[in-house]
């Protein structure tokens, strides 16, 4: 089935200690998003990439950062968590190709700050 | 500056019985709108949406109704089953001409079937 797939699921950290979360998809499709959601509160978007095309929100803090070396795979790096970075990361992915489409989610990354 | 409005955090509702959830939004350049469900420990699933084009759209159990002169919408579920117990977010997008699409997500809505 094709999916969208997040690595892990549960990450623990030390605080100021660096961190990735990585999401690969095999669904294709050319853009790919990267969520914060923390509990009883709605998802809230901390970048996009629209093919190769970065784009930050503006009140994504600058600790955050993304890469996305090919179509599949897209990262979320998080340079000195704070305890305020302890939160559910939700990667989404959407073809822009053909109007008006759902966003596919992950199951997410928990991230929890020591 | 919450431009999707969930006001019920928590719904109950017995088997067999319809449900109906409600959304309220802020932002007339909304286009696009989205129902997403999510169960404990997995990522949100899409469940149905509605373009602003339309009024009602359907697909079995679940039906979703928008009126934009008083910018809601809701979701129906009828009849609702104890696999319906999840947590249902409201979602809306504007998007541009260059195809970026951006959501805007409710708090989200915590449905209880009780069998």
């Amino acid at each position: 089935d094709a999916m969208v797939i997040q690595n892990p699921r549960y990450q623990v950290t030390q605080f100021g200690k660096p961190v990735t979360l990585s999401c690969s998809q095999t669904l294709n499709h050319n853009v790919m998003y990267w969520y914060q959601q923390k509990s009883s509160q709605a998802p809230k978007l901390l970048f996009h990439y629209y093919d190769k095309d970065f784009n930050n929100e503006a009140d994504t803090p600058d600790n955050f950062q993304s890469r996305r070396p090919n179509t599949s795979f897209c990262f979320l790096d998080i340079r000195s968590p704070g305890l305020g970075d302890a939160a559910m990361y939700l990667c989404a992915t959407r073809s822009s190709l053909t109007g008006n489409q759902p966003q596919h989610f992950g199951d997410g990354t928990r991230l929890s700050i020591l | 500056d919450q431009q999707v409005k969930q006001n019920s955090p928590s719904l109950s509702v017995q088997e067999g019985r319809i449900s109906i959830l409600n959304c309220d939004y802020t932002n007339s350049m909304f286009d696009y709108f989205l129902w997403y469900k999510k169960y404990p420990a997995e990522g949100p699933t899409f469940l149905i949406s509605i373009s602003s084009i339309k009024d009602k759209n359907e697909d079995g159990r679940f039906t979703v109704f928008l009126n934009k002169s008083a910018k809601h919408l809701s979701l129906h579920i009828v009849p609702s089953q104890p696999g319906d117990s999840a947590v249902y977010f409201c979602a809306a997008s504007e998007e541009n001409s260059g195809g970026y699409q951006k959501v805007t997500f409710g708090t989200g809505t915590k449905l209880q079937v009780i069998p």
